[in-house]
């Protein structure tokens, strides 16, 4: 079955520092990929996808290539702030996007 | 512009007592609708979907039911709450071929 694994968290980072959280997966052909953002206390928001191969999905800063070879979609960005504090989920879904696996979550504490 | 509607937005429930946990999707039709739940520090486990009215698959066996009495409207209920269904409950709709749109969920605290 299909899975997606992140590292695991809580990430600290400083302001303006440079932000990696990794995710892999492993699927059946040639799923989409995406990345979330959820607040404290709020549902989730997609934060950018993927749809093939070698996409890089981009978004308020954020960005996350697609890498079939390696079977990752890490997300980074190069300088974060206070308000990007949040928990991140790395997602999969198959084609039709009928169901999706997310993994659990890596939590981000950025400190001024 | 689609918006998502859950309600409420807190509860707190003693074991033993019902639940109906409601969510409705506002400018579009036919959604393929979704049911979650996050325990506390942790991921999202999908409890059920349902790609159209009446038609409801259940990924986990438990205490919980959901209905879809109307096209966009979709219902999680439970007749009898247990101390383990305490969690963040999520639900969610998309378009065939598109991403899934989160509610701001439910915080639902058994005592």
């Amino acid at each position: 079955g299909n899975s997606v694994t992140q590292m695991e968290g809580p990430v600290t980072l400083s302001e303006e520092a440079f932000l990696t959280i990794n995710c892999t997966y492993t699927a059946t052909g040639y799923p989409s990929l995406f990345w979330y953002v959820q607040y404290p206390g709020e549902g989730l928001q997609l934060l950018l996808k993927a749809t093939k191969a070698d996409d890089k999905g981009s978004n308020k800063g954020f960005e996350a290539t697609y890498r079939k070879e390696t079977t990752s979609f890490h997300l980074e960005k190069g300088s974060v702030q206070v308000s990007d504090s949040a928990v991140y989920f790395c997602a999969l879904s198959d084609r039709g996007y009928q169901k999706v696996t997310f993994g659990t979550g890596t939590k981000l504490q950025v400190i001024p | 512009s689609q918006t998502i509607h859950q309600w409420p937005a807190t509860l707190v429930q003693p074991v033993g007592s019902p639940l109906s946990l409601e969510c409705t999707v506002e400018g579009t039709s036919n959604p393929n609708l979704y049911w979650y739940r996050q325990a506390a520090g942790r991921g999202l486990q999908l409890l059920f979907y349902s790609v159209g009215i009446g038609q409801i698959s259940s990924e986990v066996p438990q205490n919980l039911s959901a209905s879809r009495p109307q096209d966009r409207q979709f219902i999680l209920s439970s007749k009898k709450l247990l101390l383990s269904d305490s969690g963040f409950y999520l639900c969610a709709w998309s378009l065939p071929n598109q991403p899934q749109h989160f509610g701001d969920g439910t915080r639902l605290s058994i005592l």
